[in-house]
């Protein structure tokens, strides 16, 4: 059972236009919600990440908003440029437990110049 | 540099035949994991090791034997490998859970295949 789900599974967007990756989590005893930027080649590496205190954390052009009451969060990349082209996960655990993740099954994300 | 070194890359192995992939940390992490990613699956954990000689069962272990004899090291085991374990292996580690939202860092992924 998928703890995390996560959509789209593919994105494509214009260079300079807004990506957005969403997703939602059922177990209410998730406190903790990281994204992950994987690059071909390489081993994920963590983007930005959020605890529901704050709806939202801005870090650059990322941006994660968080909505406790329907259990979603997505990831919002301003401004998208082609070197943002990845593939994205998103994860969930307990704040106390964050070593233990639960990630989403990602989205590959293509900026077209 | 920190790091996670993972070892092979790339590896193409026959069905039956025991293999381990090597992972190596330098950031005296007391927590490390091996992960496999699938595409439309995302990454599944297969084990973890809160610590030497403290080792636990993840989402997908089967198929899998892991050891943590020393701190740095945490090799992943596949006594008798099938084609359903082709698949593309993270390792991981970070700081044991302390409240930090400890980061977790990733090797670059070894890629195997079992024909």
């Amino acid at each position: 059972q998928q703890q995390v789900k996560q959509s789209p599974q593919s994105l494509i967007v214009q260079k300079g236009g807004i990506s957005i990756i969403n997703c939602a989590y059922e177990n209410t005893a998730f406190d903790y919600f990281p994204w992950y930027q994987q690059f071909p080649g390489k081993g994920p590496a963590l983007l930005i990440a959020i605890r529901p205190d704050v709806s939202e954390k801005k870090e650059g052009r990322f941006t994660i908003s968080f909505n406790k009451s329907a259990k979603q969060f997505s990831l919002h990349i301003m401004d998208s440029q082609p070197g943002d082209s990845a593939t994205y996960f998103c994860a969930a655990s307990k704040w106390t437990g964050a070593n233990n993740l639960f990630f989403g099954t990602g989205t590959r994300l293509t900026v077209i110049p | 540099e920190a790091q996670v070194t993972q070892n092979p890359r790339y590896l193409i192995t026959v069905t039956g035949k025991k293999l381990t992939v090597t992972c190596s940390q330098n950031m005296n992490h007391e927590y490390m994991s091996w992960y496999r990613q699938d595409p439309g699956l995302g990454l599944r954990q297969i084990y973890y090791s809160m610590n030497v000689e403290v080792t636990d069962k993840g989402d997908v272990p089967e198929g899998y034997k892991v050891s943590r004899k020393e701190k740095r090291n945490f090799p992943l085991i596949l006594e008798s490998p099938s084609p359903n374990q082709t698949s593309l292996y993270f390792c991981a580690s970070s700081p044991l859970e302390g409240g930090s939202g400890n980061t977790i860092y990733f090797g670059e992924g070894s890629w195997l295949t079992v024909v």
